[in-house]
């Protein structure tokens, strides 16, 4: 089954502890991306990536990191989680279509809270 | 800068209604634009896209939207609302013309509630 898949779903954790959450799509798109969800902003672009070793940043990237070392694979790294990173964070992948990002596959999300 | 706005928090519709989600973007050049829904509890899922061509584009589930270049919108529709559409709505929008080309910016979302 084609799917983008997150882990963890849910994750608590203290300020300070460093936390990696991890993005897996099997469909060998080119395009990658992690978004975070608030309510009353609605989604916020927080990095990409357009193929492996190439990433660029979003709306919001301050306090994260990505790496992107294999096609599959685009994890989304907190050095140091504060509060207001609690948020719920999704991933996505698409197949870039002569340039152009194409229709984006969302994974089912990972609830983050910083305490 | 690219933007979307979604002036609408919260759409009520009573259900066999016809539904409109309403959707204005900013960009500097030509707009690609998206519709995504949300299931409570579920990702985003692809609804319809404008890339080019037919200004009315007709996506899942019986939704359709009408891009409007003179009024910059991207408003989605359906002739007849059920209850199962019930869930909350995301216009989005890339400018392909300039820098940073693939971001894709998000609008705020409306949340759609097909009354019985």
């Amino acid at each position: 089954e084609a799917q983008v898949t997150q882990n963890p779903r849910y994750l608590i954790t203290v300020t300070g502890k460093k936390l990696t959450v991890t993005c897996s799509q099997n469909m060998n798109h080119e395009y990658m991306s992690w978004y975070r969800q608030d309510p009353g902003l609605g989604l916020r672009q927080i990095y990409y990536s357009m193929n492996v070793e190439v990433t660029d940043k979003g709306d919001v990237p301050e306090g994260y990191k990505v790496s992107r070392k294999e096609k599959r694979n685009f994890p989304l790294i907190l050095e140091s989680p504060s509060p207001n990173q609690t948020s719920l964070y999704f991933c996505a992948s698409s197949l870039p279509q002569q340039g152009v990002t194409d229709t984006q596959y969302f994974g089912p999300g990972t609830r983050l809270t910083v305490l | 800068a690219q933007s979307v706005a979604q002036p609408e928090d919260q759409v009520n519709v009573a259900e066999g209604n016809p539904l409109t989600v309403k959707c204005t973007y900013s960009v500097s050049g030509n707009p690609y634009l998206f519709w995504y829904v949300q299931y409570p509890n579920r990702g985003l899922q692809f609804l319809l896209k404008y890339i080019t061509g037919d200004n009315l584009v007709k996506g899942s589930y019986g939704f359709e939207a009408e891009f409007n270049k003179s009024q910059t919108s991207f408003h989605l529709k359906k002739p007849s609302a059920l209850v199962s559409d019930s869930a909350l709505y995301f216009c989005a929008v890339r400018d392909v013309s300039g820098a940073g080309s693939y971001q894709l910016t998000f609008g705020k979302g409306t949340k759609l509630s097909v009354i019985p």
